[in-house]
């Protein structure tokens, strides 16, 4: 079975300060994993993707995540917060496929909250 | 290019009684999974469809049921309505010949029950 834990349920951070947001997971088999970003009233938005390859994972918005095996992680970090990255992030993990897309396993979610 | 598409965006119902909420996937998917997030929770896998049938399956009783149309549009089905099954409800399509590719979510179906 496959599992997700975000370590974290809220963080706050100052404008212009370094974004850290973490996420461990277990996982039988090398994983697949995400982080999707969620605004009020909305649904979930890919910010990046890990399936193989280089570990270090650039995404939208300034994001970007490494995958390290030996410590099974896949924090997700942002140089310098801006306000409108204020919002509910969820790591998730899926089992690689040969065709189609496996069941995601989402996290409980961090809501990042930032401070002006 | 219409993303994913869910309807309504809205429900009020009432203990016992059942609900149907639709989902249109992104132009090019062929394939839609459904998520269950309760309030301050991650969403909860409930089941993928493909060529119709239920291919995957989550941790969800038989009150949750599913339908694909061949237009690849699909509904699900929930009755005999809870307290508990308040939550907003998202649909994600993919392609199936497009492992590395993510889902795509729509905007959910909040739906409460009184």
């Amino acid at each position: 079975a496959q599992s997700v834990t975000q370590l974290g349920s809220h963080v706050s951070v100052s404008e212009g300060a370094l974004v850290l947001l973490r996420c461990n997971y277990s996982s039988s088999v090398p994983p697949y994993l995400f982080w999707y970003v969620q605004y009020p009233n909305q649904g979930l938005q890919l910010l990046l993707k890990y399936t193989t390859g280089a570990t270090l994972v650039k995404g939208i918005n300034g994001f970007e995540a490494e995958f390290k095996k030996s410590e099974t992680s896949f924090h997700l970090t942002k140089p310098s917060a801006h306000m409108s990255d204020a919002a509910e992030y969820f790591c998730a993990v899926s089992r690689p496929m040969v065709q189609g897309a496996q069941k995601l396993v989402f996290g409980q979610g961090t809501r990042l909250t930032i401070n002006p | 290019d219409a993303g994913v598409t869910q309807s309504p965006t809205h429900l009020i119902k009432t203990r016992g009684q059942q609900v149907t909420l639709r989902c249109s996937p992104k132009s090019g998917h062929d394939t839609v999974s459904w998520y269950q997030q309760a309030l301050g929770q991650g969403p909860q896998f409930i089941f993928q469809y493909y060529e119709e049938e239920e291919r995957q399956r989550g941790n969800f009783p038989d009150r949750f049921s599913g339908h694909q149309f061949p237009n690849y549009s699909s509904e699900l089905n929930v009755n005999a309505l809870l307290l508990g099954d308040s939550a907003l409800y998202l649909c994600a399509s993919s392609a199936q010949g497009d492992s590395n590719q993510p889902q795509h979510f729509g905007d959910g179906t909040r739906l409460s029950i009184l």
